[in-house]
């Protein structure tokens, strides 16, 4: 079955410290995405690509990195710029035209220890 | 970036009852979608709409696509406690620099006593 994969599922970091989220899709999809989650509040883009070898930064780009060296594959490194980086963190994929939505990981949660 | 008006924000309903949930937005939009989120999870597509005034139904789901193209409502009738969780919508304006890009609501907390 095809799907969108994001791991670890808990991840804790020290401050000062670099991590990289995983994010992995095998439904042939162009398009990905990257969201951060805050408790009560909605989606917030962080990065997108809407083909290999190219990504545009989203709303909140700022302490984050991301690449796209394979179609199926857009990992995310959260930087020792985040200042606050404990969240909840989405990973998406979809047709170009994002007609169909997007499929969504299962998510990854960063805390900051 | 933009972000849709959706409300309420938050629901508590006893089980057994009807729950409305909308959004708005000053831009049209060319598809509309519903998205649950259960704790801990990503967001799960419920129900897409592609023309303004359809009405799409999913099981106990029932949404509609705004005949202004700028609003959609969502409702679910004869709430479980299942459903607890929370409910995005999202809206999807064709070309320029929103070519794919998703707008979403800030979302509506559901929770059902039993």
């Amino acid at each position: 079955d095809g799907g969108i994969t994001q791991s670890p599922k808990y991840l804790f970091r020290k401050e000062g410290q670099n991590v990289t989220l995983s994010c992995e899709q095998n439904l042939n999809h162009d398009a990905m995405y990257w969201y951060r989650q805050d408790p009560g509040q909605g989606l917030r883009l962080i990065y997108y690509s809407q083909i290999v070898n190219d990504f545009q930064k989203g709303d909140i780009a700022e302490g984050y990195s991301v690449s796209r060296e394979k179609k199926e594959s857009f990992p995310l490194t959260v930087t020792s710029a985040q200042k606050n980086p404990t969240a909840f963190y989405l990973c998406a994929s979809s047709i170009p035209t994002g007609s169909r939505g997007y499929t969504f990981g299962s998510g990854t949660r960063l805390t900051v220890v | 970036g933009q972000q849709l008006n959706q409300s309420p924000q938050s629901m508590f309903i006893q089980e057994g009852e009807d729950v409305s949930m909308n959004c708005t937005s000053s831009s049209i939009f060319n598809t509309w979608l519903w998205y649950k989120q259960d704790p801990g999870e990503g967001p799960v597509l419920l129900i897409a709409l592609y023309k303004a005034g359809e009405l799409t139904s999913n099981g106990r789901l029932t949404a509609q696509f705004g005949i202004t193209r700028k609003d959609s409502f969502l409702n679910i009738s004869a709430s479980i406690p299942s459903d607890v969780g929370i409910y995005f919508c999202a809206g999807l304006r064709s070309g320029g620099t929103s070519y794919g890009k998703l707008t979403f609501g800030q979302g509506t907390i559901l929770t059902v006593h039993p």
